[in-house]
């Protein structure tokens, strides 16, 4: 399977500031994706990001508030923009395969003030 | 939407007792994959077994199970022999046509020594 690795892996941030996630993969992929886990709560996906196009938004999720970057077929990056305390969550980023499985990365701990 | 539901919330055991995880999914698709992954408190997300629904047969792997039933619906994980690393966020997932990748809750274990 790909190796995942996320910067930050975690941080502080104030309210009305943005932070920048990024995601590194060790290989070529197609798609990308992006997940929120909410503290206690369970996965939601934000966006699929492919290379070369805008990226797919999830019901909930807007461009302006999470846009998403895919330069190349080994990277991506998610800005959580004009934070809030309710954008404290884990955010995952996320690749497929070989097969259809899906492999997560060590997630950035995201708290905001 | 085609729900994924662990309806254990939590369960806490002793170690050296198993543990059964449940998981029920609704499909109207003839073709998908299920997955269980696991989440110990760290935060990066663990692959541990995919399913396709084509292939009933149950497996073993070490200290773990898994019982899929496409009559019900249901893919079951059972932990033996319980220990204490077992702590952790299990979640079951199932992904049709498309990349949807539908999470269930989590059902978080706690393993006391």
């Amino acid at each position: 399977s790909a190796v995942i690795s996320q910067k930050p892996s975690r941080d502080i941030c104030q309210r009305g500031t943005s932070l920048t996630i990024q995601c590194q993969v060790d290989s070529q992929v197609t798609m990308m994706f992006w997940y929120r886990q909410q503290p206690g709560q369970s996965l939601t996906l934000i966006a699929t990001a492919n290379q070369g196009s805008e990226a797919t938004y999830e019901s909930g999720f807007v461009i302006d508030k999470f846009p998403i970057s895919r330069p190349n077929l080994t990277f991506s990056t998610l800005t959580v923009s004009n934070m809030s305390p309710e954008d404290s969550s884990i955010y995952l980023c996320s690749v497929e395969g070989p097969g259809p499985t899906r492999y997560f990365g060590p997630g950035t701990r995201l708290l905001v003030l | 939407a085609q729900k994924v539901t662990q309806a254990q919330t939590e369960i806490s055991v002793v170690e050296k007792e198993d543990v059964t995880l449940d998981c029920v999914y609704e499909t109207r698709d003839t073709t998908y994959y299920l997955f269980w992954y696991k989440q110990p408190p760290s935060g990066e997300l663990v692959f541990l077994i995919r399913r396709n629904s084509f292939d009933e047969q149950n497996e073993i792997s070490g200290r773990y199970s898994w019982n899929f039933q496409k009559s019900t619906s249901s893919f079951n994980f059972t932990i033996t022999a319980s220990q204490v690393v077992d702590s952790a966020v299990y979640f079951c997932a199932r992904k049709a046509a498309g990349n949807k990748l539908t999470f269930g809750g989590g059902t978080r274990v706690l393993v006391k020594p």
